[in-house]
């Protein structure tokens, strides 16, 4: 069954660093998230991706993320300079059409020192 | 309180019982979504249910969604040891795409 898959599954960093999140969503999915997780807390929504182009973010998605699709596979998570609350699991997810099932990645465990 | 909140927010039970958690948000939504995560691992989906839906069942699972008081419910009949993780609802809003909204979750612990 075909999975979403997320790299690396650690990262550790110091803070102002930069980190980038890889993610290859389902093959045939059109739609595409990142979300994040803080330890203890909630999954909080960051930003969602359509047709090459950012549909909706979070307040958290400041200036210092960016997201990008460079090929037809890869989805990528890009913090510019990490601060010690960035510090979270990071999920990708993805999904066909509207209104259909997230699928959700493994996940990468960001530690910012 | 917030969208998708999960009642209770722990559970401890037998193996063999049934375990129900159930969900409640705010707003209107076009589908909720119930979700698995072990400790400090991924969220695996479990069921998708629509907002014209009121059950859907897939093995062991049964939900039911109640748009009228909004809330939802989770049943997991027959529990197992391996059935210990932690549950959650995400709501998917009219008023925001697909992107979903989870709660709090509900740890469930299921005793051999």
């Amino acid at each position: 069954e075909p999975e979403v898959t997320q790299t690396p599954s650690h990262q550790v960093t110091q803070m102002g660093q930069e980190v980038i999140l890889r993610c290859v969503p389902i093959s045939n999915h059109l739609y595409f998230y990142w979300y994040r997780q803080i330890l203890g807390q909630k999954v909080e929504f960051l930003v969602s991706f359509y047709n090459n182009e950012i549909s909706e973010k979070s307040e958290i998605f400041d200036d210092q993320f960016s997201v990008e699709r460079p090929d037809g596979s890869n989805f990528t998570l890009k913090i510019r300079s990490t601060k010690l609350e960035d510090s979270a699991m990071y999920f990708c997810a993805s999904h066909r059409g509207t209104q259909e099932t997230q699928y959700f990645g493994p996940g990468t465990r960001l530690l910012v020192l | 309180s917030q969208q998708g909140e999960e009642d209770p927010q722990a559970l401890s039970i037998q193996e063999g019982e049934n375990a129900t958690m159930n969900c409640s948000y705010k707003t209107s939504i076009n589908n909720l979504q119930w979700y698995r995560q072990n400790s400090g691992r991924g969220l695996v989906h479990l069921i998708l249910i629509r907002s014209n839906e009121r059950e859907k069942h897939s093995g062991r699972l049964r939900v039911t969604l109640d748009t009228s008081k909004k809330s939802s419910s989770l049943l997991i009949t027959a529990s197992r040891a391996a059935d210990t993780a932690s549950y959650f609802c995400a709501t998917a809003e009219e008023t925001s795409g697909s992107r979903l909204t989870f709660g709090e979750g509900t740890q469930l612990t299921v005793n051999p």
